[in-house]
């Protein structure tokens, strides 16, 4: 297996909705990322946990809430969202830090209504 | 810090044409670097990579060679397809440290 798998793949949710985003890879890739996506942009950093413990928040509002249930699973929690967070949320995983390479996921795309 | 250059505004180009996006980048290390591709409506795909000074990655056609020199990794086709249409991101991870920077992207559209 040499996936990220990301559900659901698309979401829309009101600003009071409380919902979750969910990652799972069987790579044995002992980082995992969340990262935010705008349109015609690049990929932003939100969260890194390494070997389970979160090791990197980019200053992400609390309104978004990381958690690593185990080794293979991530997930991003979200309550009270604002318009402006609606874009693609990509889930991305590594062996090494990143020194051969991130699997992405296709990624949740999520509107805020 | 680290950061990634890539060449601005989108490319056009027609099928059958040479493809060059250029990259440079700038790190304090002896960074990894990654050529992405992004279809729309879909997550990033790892195209190549190199991880050492004039390692030459390749894959479907495309070909990019890590030049320490010049702090580049330009990403050539020969002969491109429609289907190579999609944003091309550059990128490197300095040392291990669990990030990822990006250049902004070029969207590559190709005319049949």
């Amino acid at each position: 297996d040499t996936e990220v798998t990301q559900t659901p793949k698309h979401l829309v949710m009101g600003m009071t909705n409380k919902k979750s985003l969910k990652c799972e890879q069987h790579m044995g890739h002992r980082a995992m990322y969340w990262y935010k996506q705008k349109a015609k942009k690049p990929p932003e950093l939100m969260f890194v946990y390494s070997y389970e413990k979160l090791s990197i928040n980019e200053s992400v509002p609390s309104r978004f809430s990381p958690e690593c249930p185990n080794s293979s699973l991530l997930n991003l929690h979200l309550h009270a969202l604002q318009p402006e967070d609606s874009a693609l949320y990509l889930c991305a995983s590594s062996q090494d830090g990143g020194i051969s390479g991130y699997t992405f996921g296709s990624g949740t795309r999520l509107t805020v209504v | 810090g680290d950061s990634v250059t890539q060449m601005e505004g989108p490319v056009t180009l027609s099928e059958e044409a040479f493809l060059t996006i250029n990259c440079t980048y700038t790190a304090t290390g002896y960074p990894s670097l990654f050529w992405y591709v992004q279809y729309p409506g879909e997550g990033l795909q790892l195209l190549l990579k190199a991880t050492k000074a004039d390692d030459k990655g390749s894959n479907k056609g495309f070909e990019a060679t890590y030049r320490k020199e010049t702090t580049s990794f330009h990403l050539e086709k020969g002969s491109v397809q429609v289907s190579d249409s999609a944003v091309y991101f550059c990128a490197l991870s300095d040392q291990g440290n669990n990030r990822l920077a990006f250049g902004k992207g070029n969207q590559v559209v190709v005319i049949p």
